[in-house]
């Protein structure tokens, strides 16, 4: 079983869409949780960190369920500049940010 | 935010010639840095943890006689590829904190293609 798993998509989406992405992991352990963006060809920027009490960011939303070992990034009212790929991305405790990441989750939002 | 620089951001060589990556962070030092790989449709992939002066740490599966890693300063860190292979085709990417526990910033990535 993959460290980091999610949906690799792509979804399609129209704009204005609301869209949700899970992800899983694999490690009780693991303390820190986050969603990165990606362009194309590009290096991955930080969208949220997860917190357990889930935390929200304008029309992003984020949310940890540690129980059942498993993040989630909720986008409402899509725009054609949320297309990108949306890595979730995992710390096992180390003080520094040695990531693990999932595949990524394609988002295409068509006009 | 903290600001992580990579060079070159691509490169073309030739089967068996070694190709040198740099990774700075600009504006903070940085004892540890991180080294990532992504293959097309896939997910980064770490590589290997560069330690200022000390030893980098490898992933399992991950050549460290062919990855050379040197970490000589705490604003820089080198990736070579020895002997490219075009399997070694890839985009590298880097990646520093300011601090612990603070957001992770990644360097802009190398994009090698080996022929």
């Amino acid at each position: 079983r993959k460290e980091v798993e999610q949906d690799p998509g792509p979804f399609n989406v129209p704009e204005g869409a609301t869209v949700a992405f899970n992800c899983t992991y694999s490690n009780s352990a693991s303390q820190s949780f986050f969603w990165y963006r990606q362009d194309c060809r590009k290096e991955p920027k930080l969208l949220m960190s997860v917190y357990s009490s889930g935390n929200e960011d304008g029309r992003f939303t984020a949310q940890l369920n540690r129980a059942s070992q498993y993040i989630s990034l909720l986008i409402r009212d899509s725009k054609l500049s949320d297309s990108a790929t949306y890595l979730c991305a995992v710390n096992l405790n180390t003080g520094f940010q040695k990531l693990v990441f999932g595949t990524g989750t394609r988002l295409l939002v068509s006009p | 935010g903290a600001v992580v620089s990579q060079h070159p951001s691509w490169v073309i060589c030739k089967s068996g010639t070694s190709v040198k990556i740099e990774c700075r962070s600009l504006d903070f030092q940085a004892t540890t840095m991180f080294w990532y790989r992504q293959f097309p449709k896939q997910s980064l992939m770490l590589m290997a943890t560069s330690n200022e002066g000390s030893k980098a740490t490898y992933e399992q599966g991950v050549e460290k006689d062919k990855f050379l890693i040197n970490h000589a300063s705490l604003t820089l860190s080198t990736l070579t590829v020895t002997s490219a292979h075009p399997e070694d085709s890839s985009f590298y990417i880097c990646s520093a904190n300011p601090g612990l526990y603070t957001e992770a910033f990644f360097g802009q990535g190398t994009r090698l293609t080996v022929v």
